[in-house]
């Protein structure tokens, strides 16, 4: 069974672009999640997606958005990049997102803002 | 609120000793904890959990981790260190008190084995 996938790993945007990150999670998973990882702030939750519909989410601006499409593929995308938003992106599936189940994450996405 | 505690940032302990990464959490309500291990430039990989039953868990790799509910802890124990488990450690807590699924993560523990 294929793991979950993330595209693409690395990249390098300037300020003030935007960027959209793409995530397959593992076949039959309805729930994807994502997550930032920054050496100052660690493992923050920005969103989680459900059957196409945000189910939950984190404290973030509203640059960062997200949506997924029916086979349960899911983007984020972030718009008027900041320096700040330099990070790893880590998205996560889970079959149902329930509480009692671990969640499988991707290898990330290395943004990097310059 | 809930939050989780990793006090150390870094462990360092030689090969073929026990090792132990320590986790507290405060939550609401019931807690379901979980370790995650991060290798460089990896994502996460999902080692173990506790949801309800018996205190004492068994994971991926042998590691075990051990739930105790008075000191609100949920320590990381391997009884022999090989160097091949020197990685980032992060210990979350999800909690069905709260309004949403998300993992609430540790600040990670950097583990280093040394030869």
């Amino acid at each position: 069974k294929a793991g979950v996938t993330q595209t693409p790993r690395y990249l390098i945007k300037t300020r003030g672009q935007q960027v959209t990150l793409s995530c397959s999670p593992i076949s039959g998973h309805r729930s994807v999640s994502w997550y930032q990882q920054t050496p100052g702030q660690g493992l923050q939750f920005l969103f989680e997606y459900f059957s196409e519909t945000q189910r939950n989410k984190g404290n973030f601006p509203g640059r960062f958005s997200g949506r997924q499409f029916s086979n349960s593929r899911s983007e984020m995308n972030v718009s008027t990049l900041e320096l700040g938003d330099s990070a790893l992106y880590l998205c996560a599936s889970s079959l149902e997102g329930q509480v009692t189940t671990e969640a499988f994450f991707g290898q990330g996405t290395r943004l990097t803002v310059v | 609120a809930q939050s989780v505690a990793q006090p150390e940032d870094q462990v360092n302990v030689a090969e073929g000793n026990p090792l132990t990464v320590k986790c507290t959490y405060s939550v609401s309500g019931n807690p379901y904890l979980f370790w995650y291990v991060q290798y460089p430039n990896r994502g996460l990989q999902f080692l173990l959990k506790y949801i309800t039953g018996d205190n004492l868990v068994k994971g991926s790799y042998g590691f075990e981790a051990e739930f105790n509910k008075s000191q609100t802890s949920f320590h990381l124990k391997k009884p022999s260190a090989l160097v091949s488990d020197s990685a980032l450690y992060f210990c979350a807590v999800r909690d069905l008190a709260n309004t949403g699924n998300q993992f609430y993560f540790g600040t990670g523990t950097s583990l280093t084995v040394i030869p």
